[in-house]
């Protein structure tokens, strides 16, 4: 079976851009989670989804982060516009029926923002 | 307040002695626990997991960790370590009750293995 894929794995691009991350889910997995992972502040979540509804974005930093989910394979998180403070690895990961469940991840998407 | 304390940053140890990864936790109703590992540029990928079943739980890799309800630990233990275990560790608590449980993921811990 095909696992989270995330893309692109790495990322550059100057302060001011507008970033998109995308993420493919397992297939037949009903929630998918959006998180984000530094040195200082370790794993955080951003938000996470139930059946491509948005169900908690309180992990979101700022108005410039959004997430969409337009259908159960796909994902999307931007990022408009970019600071270099955005800078961490993005992690994408789905499962069945959160928390009895694990989670499973995608690589991640390196973001560095100059 | 649910909350995961991982009470080692770094551990080191040799090829071919025992691990011991420590995770205390606190959660108001019977928890879901998990044991993930991330390899360097990697995602995390799941170790174990325990969800109210036996208490001894058998993962990858030869990991397992015991859940022991009276000292609110989920130790993460391999009798044995190959270089290849050399990664970050995360505990991780499902506090277990409502429609909005947030995964607790404890802060890490780097695991160097020795020749």
């Amino acid at each position: 079976d095909a696992g989270v894929i995330q893309s692109p794995r790495h990322e550059v691009t100057e302060m001011g851009q507008e970033v998109t991350l995308r993420c493919k889910p397992i297939s037949g997995h009903d929630y998918l989670f959006w998180y984000r992972q530094t040195m200082m502040r370790g794993l955080e979540l951003l938000i996470y989804f139930n059946n491509n509804v948005p169900i908690d974005d309180s992990g979101m930093p700022e108005d410039r982060f959004s997430a969409k989910m337009p259908n159960a394979s796909f994902s999307t998180l931007k990022i408009q516009p970019s600071e270099p403070r955005d800078s961490a690895v993005y992690f994408c990961a789905s499962s069945f029926r959160r928390g009895e469940q694990p989670q499973h991840f995608g690589d991640g998407t390196r973001l560095s923002i100059l | 307040a649910q909350s995961v304390t991982q009470l080692d940053s770094h551990v080191s140890v040799s090829e071919g002695t025992p691990v011991l990864l420590r995770c205390n936790y606190s959660s108001s109703y019977s928890p879901s626990l998990f044991w993930y590992v991330q390899h360097p540029n990697k995602g995390l990928q799941l170790l174990l997991k325990y969800t109210s079943a036996a208490t001894l739980v058998k993962g990858i890799n030869g990991f397992e960790a015991e859940f022991k309800k009276s000292e609110t630990s989920f130790h993460l233990t391999k009798p044995s370590a190959h270089m290849s275990d050399a990664a970050e560790y995360f505990c991780v608590v499902s506090p277990g009750a409502g429609n909005n449980r947030k995964l607790i993921w404890g802060l890490g811990t780097s695991l160097a293995v020795n020749p």
